[in-house]
């Protein structure tokens, strides 16, 4: 099973300053990663898949990075409906074997 | 625009078989590029995949829960199902119905999740 490794556990930051959460993968995945956000009572929402496509509707701010085992999330100017818990997820395996890491839940400074 | 719909008993007991059924609405569960399944996410935690299934019926389990596990379609209802058997309190968990974009694949969009409880 590939083990995802999300850090930091938890980040806080100003609205308006630039967010980065990194994703490790335990083996090499290529660029089989998405992000998703998840706001309390709500379902995830998919922001980033192929490590580094914005979804539909997705707004600039957000861009992903890496391939290989090392991955990044950034948000260049935090907004108030960004404050969330953010999760990466593999799609690598054959046959099919998703797996997710801890999360990440980004917080108001 | 697609949408999905959870719908099952909130309330199961300890030993006994959970039941989930997901209706799609806005696309048809038939196309041959999509995936439908199934995620947990206990109370505060993460998430972990349950399993995958096709129109044709082929299915990919998460191997910790593939000897509880079944996942079927009902094409002529647009419907896709989930049945756990044997729970215990491990179990207790938001359950998400999703779409994947292939069989190796991230997934959009989720459906809004159904809190199902395991308890006498």
């Amino acid at each position: 099973e590939i083990v995802m490794t999300q850090s930091p556990a938890t980040l806080s930051v100003s609205p308006g300053e630039r967010a980065t959460l990194s994703c490790r993968a335990s083996q090499d995945i290529s660029s089989n990663l998405a992000w998703y956000q998840q706001k309390p009572g709500q379902a995830p929402r998919l922001l980033i898949y192929g490590a580094s496509t914005r979804a539909t509707g997705i707004p600039a701010r957000f861009s992903g990075s890496g391939s290989g085992t090392d991955f990044t999330l950034t948000i260049s100017s935090l907004q108030s409906e960004d404050f969330a818990v953010y999760y990466c997820q593999q799609y690598n395996n054959w046959p099919p074997m998703y797996t997710f890491g801890q999360g990440t839940k980004l917080e108001i400074k | 625009q697609l949408q999905l719909q959870e719908s099952g008993p909130g309330l199961v007991k300890p030993s006994e078989t959970l039941s989930l059924t997901c209706s799609v609405s806005g696309g048809s569960i038939t196309s041959s590029s999509y995936y439908w399944g199934w995620i947990r996410q206990p109370p505060g935690k993460g998430l972990e995949w349950i399993g995958i299934i096709y129109y044709s019926g082929s299915t990919y389990y998460n191997p910790s829960l593939k000897s509880r596990v079944t996942i079927f379609i009902d094409t002529s209802k647009n419907q896709f199902s989930l049945r756990l058997s044997s729970v215990t309190s491990a179990d207790t968990a938001v359950y998400y119905c999703v779409r994947g974009i292939g069989s190796i694949s991230w997934f959009d969009p989720w459906g809004q999740g159904t809190l199902v409880t395991v308890s006498s």
